[in-house]
């Protein structure tokens, strides 16, 4: 069973912090991806990676940063949190190559105050 | 770049009606077009896909037919039930090795009415 796992459900904090949002994947799955989930506009890219250290910028990239150090962990960074950013957040992974199945976290609600 | 759209945004059936949901897509090179399921509070679930040389997928009452010509896809379900409440997203793919990113649809909520 593929597990994804994230490193906060809930997470509140205030205007100009820098945040970091972590995913784990152990099923050695080549790409992660990083989404944002708001009512009435769907689930939409972030950044993804398809491999260690590489990323490619998603639909709204603009305020995120990523980071892939090992090839189980993607991290996501909010250099400046704005009230804008409160989301929530899903991580998500896949095999790759012939399997394009995209394996989703529990997800992070962050409130931005 | 990719652009889907999805509609109904809500949809309320009574139970063991049909449902069908439908989606447009702009890029004539995707070819790969998964349907995911959310229910509430969870994270969303593969439930089905094609590829484009399917023209139908069928997988007990779900199924989903793709008009590559018209560039739309839909999901029907079938004799629908109480646990087949849930959002439901269509995405599209291009696939290609090194970009397999997905370009969701907004979400159609799907309400079964007993």
């Amino acid at each position: 069973d593929v597990k994804v796992t994230q490193s906060s459900r809930y997470l509140v904090k205030r205007t100009g912090e820098k945040v970091f949002l972590e995913c784990v994947q152990d099923m050695d799955h080549e790409n992660m991806f990083w989404y944002r989930q708001d009512p009435g506009l769907g689930l939409r890219l972030i950044y993804f990676s398809y491999d260690v250290k590489m990323k490619e910028k998603g639909d709204i990239p603009e305020g995120y940063s990523v980071s892939r150090e090992k090839k189980e962990r993607f991290s996501l960074i909010l250099e400046s949190a704005s009230t804008n950013q409160t989301s929530m957040y899903l991580c998500a992974s896949s095999l790759g190559g012939p399997s394009y199945e995209q394996y989703f976290g529990p997800g992070t609600r962050l409130t931005v105050t | 770049g990719e652009n889907v759209e999805q509609h109904p945004s809500t949809l309320s059936v009574q139970e063991g009606d049909s449902a069908v949901i439908k989606c447009t897509y702009s890029d004539s090179a995707s070819n790969y077009f998964p349907w995911y399921k959310q229910e509430l509070g969870k994270r969303p679930q593969l439930i089905i896909d094609i590829r484009s040389n399917v023209g139908e997928k069928k997988d007990q009452r779900i199924a989903v037919t793709l008009n590559k010509t018209a560039k739309h896809f839909s999901l029907h379900i079938t004799e629908t039930q109480p646990e087949d409440s849930a959002v439901y997203f269509c995405a599209a793919s291009s696939s290609n090795f090194g970009n397999e990113k997905l370009t969701f649809g907004t979400g159609t909520r799907l309400t079964i009415i007993p």
